[in-house]
């Protein structure tokens, strides 16, 4: 089955600075990956997602990059601020009806 | 409804007590998704409804859990027997069709505690 692994697990950046979160996937017939912010407390929200036919897509501040080739994926968030501070989830699902797989999760800390 | 809507928000039991936790999903979405996420790890997938179709259930982790759906409205999740292991949040999900397409959108979960 499908296996997704995340790097890094804690990431502490300075407000303003850069963040790159980058995950792997194991399945080559997986072929949507979205992005969850988790804040304390509070349920996972879809932030950015992107399909397999794409190698980026960008939202304002945050850009997800898709390497199928390598199997990896990962979310850019440029100048960072305090509410971007959570917990993101990357998730990766192979099939039609399939239900999504996640990786284990990046606390973010942005330091003002 | 407005967004997934999961009840109770909270729940304390004892050991060994039954225990039932209700999802109501976005009115229109066919797939429905619970995931148990222990405190400060990651989501884990139990069991997934799409529309009238033999539920997925390769991620409950014991006879103890199981989960129903009507149609394609309300789910519940029972865990019998309960232990102190089972202490988690719940998240209940649902989507348009399928994920793959769609995306999740996330109930606010149940916090169950055992004592």
């Amino acid at each position: 089955g499908e296996n997704v692994e995340q790097h890094p697990s804690t990431l502490s950046v300075q407000e303003g600075d850069s963040a790159v979160i980058k995950c792997t996937y194991s399945d080559s017939a997986s072929n949507y990956f979205p992005w969850y912010k988790q804040e304390l407390g509070k349920r996972p929200q879809l932030i950015i997602d992107i399909r397999s036919n794409v190698g980026e897509k960008k939202d304002q501040r945050i850009a997800v990059t898709l390497n199928k080739t390598a199997k990896h994926f990962s979310l850019h968030i440029t100048e960072t601020q305090p509410e971007d501070s959570a917990v993101y989830f990357c998730a990766a699902s192979r099939r039609q009806g399939q239900n999504f797989v996640f990786g284990p999760g990046t606390r973010l800390s942005v330091l003002p | 409804g407005a967004g997934v809507s999961q009840s109770p928000s909270n729940k304390v039991t004892e050991k060994g007590k039954d225990v039932e936790l209700r999802c109501d999903p976005i009115s229109g979405h066919t797939a429905l998704y619970w995931y148990r996420q222990r405190l400060g790890q990651g989501l884990e997938f139990l069991i997934y409804f799409q529309g009238n179709s033999a539920p997925d259930k390769s991620g409950l982790p014991s006879d103890r859990f199981s989960a129903e759906r009507t149609g394609e409205s309300v789910s519940t999740l029972t865990i019998q027997r309960t232990q102190q292991e089972d202490s988690a949040v719940y998240l209940c999900a649902s989507s348009l069709d399928q994920a793959r397409t769609y995306g999740y959108t996330f109930g606010s979960g149940t916090r169950l505690t055992v004592v």
